[in-house]
């Protein structure tokens, strides 16, 4: 089955600067990654997906990278702001199946 | 739209019992997916059902089971029940069972003592 790694585990960013979080899948059969945003004690909200014939989308402040090759791909926040602090969880399944694989979260923080 | 939810939201049960969980779909929604979430594992996919049907199972013991009704909602159930079966338990709907949006419901957190 698939394996998705996410890292880092933990990231401290300053109020206003970048964050990026990487995860690769181990199944090139997968083509559909989204992220979710999981806030302490709330349920994982999507926050921004991609498919495979896709190698960038961004919403706003949010942007995600896809690297079929390298089986790799990245979330990226720009301008950072307190709210963004959550654990952020990448995941990946194939069209035509709803069983996602879960990278194991990044816990980021911002510092204001 | 109303969102997904689930009942209950939370849960103390002790070993050996059985338990079921309950969610409802987002109006419209279809097809419904079943996750773990503990501190250990992570997020780990238990089954999903589509018109009342399994479609997929994930690598869980068969004391773990589920199902469908007519109107989407989905139970699911848990026998005899172990200490490290303790977890929030989230449901996910979607449209379809195609790789699409899933979102999720707030989760029933259930205690095993």
């Amino acid at each position: 089955g698939e394996n998705v790694e996410q890292h880092p585990s933990t990231l401290s960013v300053q109020e206003g600067d970048s964050a990026v979080i990487k995860c690769t899948y181990s199944d090139s059969a997968s083509n559909y990654f989204p992220w979710y945003k999981q806030e302490l004690g709330k349920r994982p909200q999507l926050i921004i997906d991609i498919r495979s014939n896709v190698g960038e989308k961004k919403d706003q402040r949010i942007a995600v990278t896809l690297n079929k090759t390298a089986k790799h791909f990245s979330l990226h926040i720009t301008e950072t702001q307190p709210e963004d602090s959550a654990v952020y969880f990448c995941a990946g399944t194939e069209t035509g199946a709803n069983n996602l694989f879960f990278g194991t979260g990044t816990r980021l923080t911002v510092i204001p | 739209k109303a969102g997904v939810t689930q009942t209950p939201r939370y849960l103390i049960k002790t070993r050996g019992q059985q338990v079921t969980l309950s969610c409802s779909p987002i109006s419209g929604h279809r097809s419904v997916s079943w996750y773990q979430q503990t501190p250990g594992q992570g997020l780990q996919f238990l089954f999903e059902y589509f018109s009342e049907t399994q479609r997929n199972k994930g690598n869980f013991p068969g004391r773990f089971s589920g199902r469908q009704f007519s109107n989407s909602r989905s139970e699911m159930n848990v026998s005899t029940l172990e200490l490290g079966d303790s977890a929030l338990y989230l449901c996910a709907s979607s449209l379809a069972p195609s790789g699409i949006e899933q979102y999720f419901g707030p989760g029933t957190r259930l205690t095993v003592t």
